[in-house]
Order: structure tokens, then sequence, then C-alpha cells
């Protein structure tokens, strides 16, 4: 088992505040690190895949950050607004690209 | 469109009762894979497929099977159903090996086994 681990478990913010949250993972044989957003009775919907140390991504007001040397990303909200409250999943592929995902920080934003 | 389609979206049956949840993609993806979420557990990987007839073991493979006859899809079998299969479950396809891609997600399939 791989221990890929995400937190805070849970996150309240208010509208307009910023936030982040990690996601931490084995170094070793990284191969490349998943975002995923998952709201409420839909399913969980890419945001980014990052590979490359140092890798910064954006879309919109989210952007994520990748260290792969010391296992962790970063994944960070500008001005949160109710519609980004969802749980946020990272996960890892391995060799024999079977995939591990953390437990998800559950993010609200209370308007 | 594309999209992963899983049947069915609901399921209340008893122990031992054989089932399926079929899976199917239309994006022509060589990854498959199953997986399970339980409270507090995170999504956990059961079964994937990096092509047809290529199947592996995740990480609770047990009381489950899979098959990859076709590319386009790639069903979920409960031979033996019990009660501590009572989960969520989401397939998803991937190009790429499921690696340096993202994964697509079904709608999920709620089931419950009294």
């Amino acid at each position: 088992i791989l221990n890929v681990e995400q937190s805070p478990q849970s996150l309240h913010v208010q509208e307009g505040d910023s936030t982040n949250f990690t996601c931490s993972f084995p170094s070793s044989n990284f191969y490349a690190l998943h975002w995923y957003r998952w709201e409420t009775a839909k399913s969980p919907e890419a945001l980014f895949v990052m590979t490359l140390n140092g890798d910064e991504k954006k879309k919109g007001r989210i952007s994520a950050t990748l260290n792969t040397k010391e296992g962790y990303s970063y994944l960070y909200i500008k001005g949160s607004q109710p519609e980004d409250s969802a749980t946020y999943l990272c996960a890892s592929p391995r060799p024999g690209n079977q995939f591990y995902f953390g437990t998800g920080t559950s993010l609200t934003v209370i308007p | 469109e594309a999209q992963v389609t899983q049947n069915p979206r609901y399921l209340i049956t008893v122990t031992g009762k054989k089932l399926t949840v079929t899976c199917s993609q239309n994006m022509n993806h060589e990854y498959m894979s199953w997986y399970r979420q339980d409270p507090g557990l995170g999504l956990r990987q059961i079964y994937y497929s990096m092509n047809v007839e290529v199947t592996d073991k995740g990480d609770v493979p047990e009381g489950y099977k899979v098959s990859r006859k076709e590319k386009r899809n790639f069903p979920l079998i409960l031979e033996s159903p019990s009660p501590n299969q009572t989960s969520l479950y989401f397939c998803a396809s991937s190009s790429d090996r499921g690696v340096f891609q993202p994964q697509h997600f079904g709608d999920g399939t709620r089931l419950s086994i009294l």
C-alpha cells in the first residue's frame, strides 16, 4: 500500500478568502501527481496532471505546485467562491500503473 | 460527447446473488479502472486494465472479477456479493496508460448488499 496523504481533512473558509491544502506522496519511483475535484453527487473531474519537479499549473483561480524531491504538492484557491465547495483529491500512479488516491480535502466556502 | 457510462446507477440486492456493473467508454482509451469509495478511506482501486485482454489487481481485488474483451467495455463482476461490498463504485478511463493523462470518471454506481 502506498501512502498518499492529504491535509487538512476538511476546511471551512469565507467567500473571498484564499486557501491551500497539501498532498504528500512517496518521492521514490515518482511518475506523476493528479489532482481531481469532486462535487457532491457528481463524479471526480480532473484538474491537473503534474510530472516535473517545480511544475506549477493554473486553471482560473486554482493553481498547483509540485515538489517531487520532498514528495508534496500544494493546491491553491484564490478568492474562494461557494461553487468551489467540493472534495479535492490527489492521486499518484506508481510503477505498474496502479493508482493510489488520498482521502481528500473537503472544502466548504461560506457565502 | 466523450463519456464513461456505468450501469446501473443504483442497485439493492441480497448476499450471494451474482451481479455485474457495466462500464463503457467512447474515447478509445486504453486504460480503464474500477474504484470503490468508502467513507474515510478515499478511492481504492479494485482492478485496472491497460488494454484488451490485460487486467491487473489493484489494492482491493478480493471478491471481484473483471474482463476486458473489447476496448470500450470493462465490466465489474461480483460473483457472490457480501454486505462488505456495499459501496459507491466508479469506473474510469484514460489514454496513455493512465499515468500522464487524466482519468475520466463515470457517474458512479451505488450498491447496497443486504
